[in-house]
């Protein structure tokens, strides 16, 4: 994608593991944000961090942010069956609409 | 859960036929969105619009047009459907003050034979 990349594009873990996804970009944000897609549904917001901070938690994730690398993680600590969906990160750079990446396929196993 | 609603749901039509997607939110958002999705692949941004009257194209070439004459309100209208069209199609909103974060609705998923 011309806006940015996210890896990997699938993954597949057991129910207790974590799950790291990674989202790059290259254009400066005022903020990135997370999103969940279960499939056939549309996106649901999961976490915000703005450019000016560092982590943020919320519950069971944990999304960083590395503004000099133009990169971001998110992190599902002890994955459920539950949280079987695609998971986007959307760059906030100002313009007229967030820019979503390609997304990362997360799949946990019972 | 969001108060943005689309249907239909699913829609299998014939080549050649006009078709409108309904997107309707209740949450008094001024900024509303339209997204197109093949399975597995990234949104790509097809319409938007900042507030009644006001409507724009996206990244995405579309053949379909928009409207916005109420604030809840923000249909998609293919005037002759193709094959190439099928696709899934997202509607969201935000609001236009504070940060820019998206409720979407269940999505379209539309079927041109």
């Amino acid at each position: 994608s011309q806006q940015g990349e996210e890896d990997p594009q699938a993954l597949s873990i057991q129910e207790g593991e974590n799950a790291t996804m990674n989202c790059s970009y290259k254009t400066s944000i005022n903020n990135l944000q997370w999103y969940r897609q279960n499939s056939g549904r549309g996106l649901v917001h999961l976490i915000l961090i703005r450019s000016n901070e560092r982590e943020k938690h919320s519950g069971r994730l944990r999304v960083t942010l590395d503004t000099s690398k133009k990169s971001s993680s998110l992190l599902i600590t002890a994955s459920r069956a539950a949280d079987t969906a695609s998971y986007f990160c959307a760059r906030d750079t100002g313009r007229r609409a967030l820019t979503f990446g390609s997304g990362t396929r997360l799949q946990v196993q019972p | 859960e969001a108060d943005i609603y689309q249907t239909p749901r699913y829609l299998v039509i014939g080549t050649g036929k006009k078709i409108t997607l309904e997107c309707s939110q209740t949450m008094g958002h001024d900024k509303m969105y339209w997204y197109q999705q093949d399975p597995g692949m990234e949104l790509h941004l097809i319409h938007y619009s900042y507030g009644v009257n006001s409507t724009e194209k996206g990244d995405l070439s579309s053949e379909s047009t928009v409207s916005r004459i109420r604030t809840e309100h923000f249909p998609l209208t293919l005037e002759s459907a193709r094959p190439s069209h099928t696709s899934q199609y997202l509607c969201a909103s935000s609001a236009s003050t504070g940060l820019d974060i998206q409720y979407f609705g269940a999505g379209t998923r539309l079927s041109v034979l």
